[in-house]
């Protein structure tokens, strides 16, 4: 079974440019989160989405990141501009709405703004 | 605010031996309490999960104790090999919310 994919595994940009970033969780999965993890810290958490629905944007700077969930499966994570305090590893996980909540996590994508 | 506060930074151990890694939380309305294992460039993995109404789990090497009244669970990995090099967090959360801890730097040296 796959698992969580993400892409791109890399991108660096330069800062104000924008940056778009691809999920595409386990299948059947209708919980979709996305955390950021800076170097040497836990990920926490960007927002989480229960089906199509966003249910917990507390943490998302909405001024310059954005999120869609279309159709309840793969999601796109965005930010624009982006700022040089973005960089970090951008990581995708997915579980199921109810039963089992174990989170499973892509690999990540790791941002370099320059 | 940090919910999970996790300890130590990190650790060193030979092989064989028993590290163990300690968090902490403060919302007692927390009932999922997960370690994941995380490989450089690689995601988080999930390696164990306690509910609050167990002291303690075994899943292979790995343990996890909780202690409920302390609001403290802690992770052990038994004759510990070079292979479980790696960072390990700790999460504690409600329902789909999740919240991870700082995270633990183990080396374990042949």
């Amino acid at each position: 079974e796959a698992g969580v994919v993400q892409s791109p595994r890399y991108k660096i940009i330069e800062k104000k440019q924008p940056v778009a970033f691809w999920c595409n969780p386990i299948s059947g999965h209708n919980t979709l989160y996305w955390y950021r993890q800076n170097l040497g810290q836990g990920p926490e958490l960007l927002i989480r989405y229960e089906n199509e629905e966003a249910v917990d944007d507390s943490q998302l700077p909405k001024d310059r990141f954005s999120a869609e969930r279309l159709k309840g499966v793969d999601s796109t994570l965005k930010i624009q501009p982006a700022e040089l305090g973005d960089s970090a590893v951008y990581l995708c996980a997915s579980s199921f709405l109810t039963g089992e909540r174990k989170a499973f996590f892509g690999q990540g994508t790791r941002l370099t703004v320059v | 605010q940090q919910q999970v506060k996790q300890s130590p930074q990190s650790l060193i151990v030979q092989k064989g031996g028993i590290p163990i890694i300690n968090c902490a939380y403060e919302n007692t309305a927390f009932d999922y309490f997960p370690w994941y294992q995380q490989f450089p460039g690689k995601g988080p993995a999930l390696l164990i999960a306690i509910r609050p109404d167990v002291s303690e789990k075994k899943e292979g090497r790995f343990t996890i104790s909780f202690n409920k009244s302390a609001k403290q669970f802690s992770l052990h990995i038994m004759d510990s090999q070079p292979g479980d090099s790696a960072t390990y967090f700790c999460a504690a959360g409600r329902g789909n919310q999740f919240y991870f801890g700082t995270g633990t730097s183990l080396t374990v040296i042949p």
